[in-house]
């Protein structure tokens, strides 16, 4: 059964940033099938996917034009775990942040991505 | 981007009632429609990919349906444990957007 573990501290100041930790177990940050992800919930911005990380014979990533400027999402492969750098954060960066694993099927020679384990969510607050 | 819209925002329902839910895409997204149930203080639950299969787990009084713009969620006899909120998300073009979600509680 795949478990993903988040670790970080739930205050940042203003302009600080913010790092956030996910880790594995059951499954490998190395996975072919999987994209292991960061996604954020706020009243404000609802369900928001800020970036993926995956492992395909070389690592890849991608993230939202919101945040692009400001985000690092790092696999760990010695510890099995994966991490979210948010930079220059401000208040608009509260909510519930979640680590989770996206898998990727083919299905009649169509890929589908969708999100099947997450973690147990981090609160934080961007706050002086 | 690809906007997701749904509707209702929130519906009342009784144990038992057929309940529908609709999620619109702003662009035709062919079947790269997921759905997702969440419940507050817990995590996103997946329920549906690919716009009507059927997640490992999850009980069979929910199905999806639907191609292209619009698709639909059911569940066919609303349980005690159902009262929730509930996500589409499409996956077919980056960012992966998700609708705002609909609430179904007890009437």
């Amino acid at each position: 059964q795949v478990q993903l573990q988040q670790s970080g501290p739930g205050l940042v100041k203003p302009s600080q940033t913010l790092s956030l930790t996910c880790a594995i177990s059951g499954d490998s940050v190395s996975s072919n099938s999987a994209a292991w992800t960061w996604i954020r919930q706020s009243p404000s911005r609802g369900l928001e996917l800020l970036g993926r990380t995956w492992y395909r014979s070389k690592w890849y990533s991608d993230y939202a034009e919101s945040v692009k400027s400001r985000i690092t999402i790092n696999p760990d492969t010695p510890k099995n775990q994966f991490s979210l750098q948010l930079n220059s954060v401000t208040p608009e960066d509260t909510a519930v942040y979640y680590c989770a694993r996206g898998q990727v099927i083919v299905v009649a020679g169509s890929s589908y991505y969708y999100v099947d384990v997450w973690g147990q969510g981090t609160t934080v607050t961007v706050s002086s | 981007d690809i906007q997701m819209t749904q509707s209702p925002s929130s519906l009342s329902a009784s144990v038992g009632d057929r309940v529908t839910i609709t999620c619109r895409a702003s662009q035709s997204i062919g079947s790269w429609l997921n759905w997702y149930q969440k419940k507050p203080g817990k995590a996103p639950n997946l329920l549906i990919y690919a716009a009507s299969s059927l997640q490992s787990g999850v009980p069979p009084r929910f199905s999806g349906s639907g191609s292209g713009t619009d698709f639909t969620l059911t569940i066919s006899s609303l349980q005690p444990e159902d009262f929730a909120s509930y996500y589409c998300q499409q996956s077919y073009s980056i960012p992966f957007t998700f609708g705002p979600g609909t609430t179904v509680d007890i009437k």
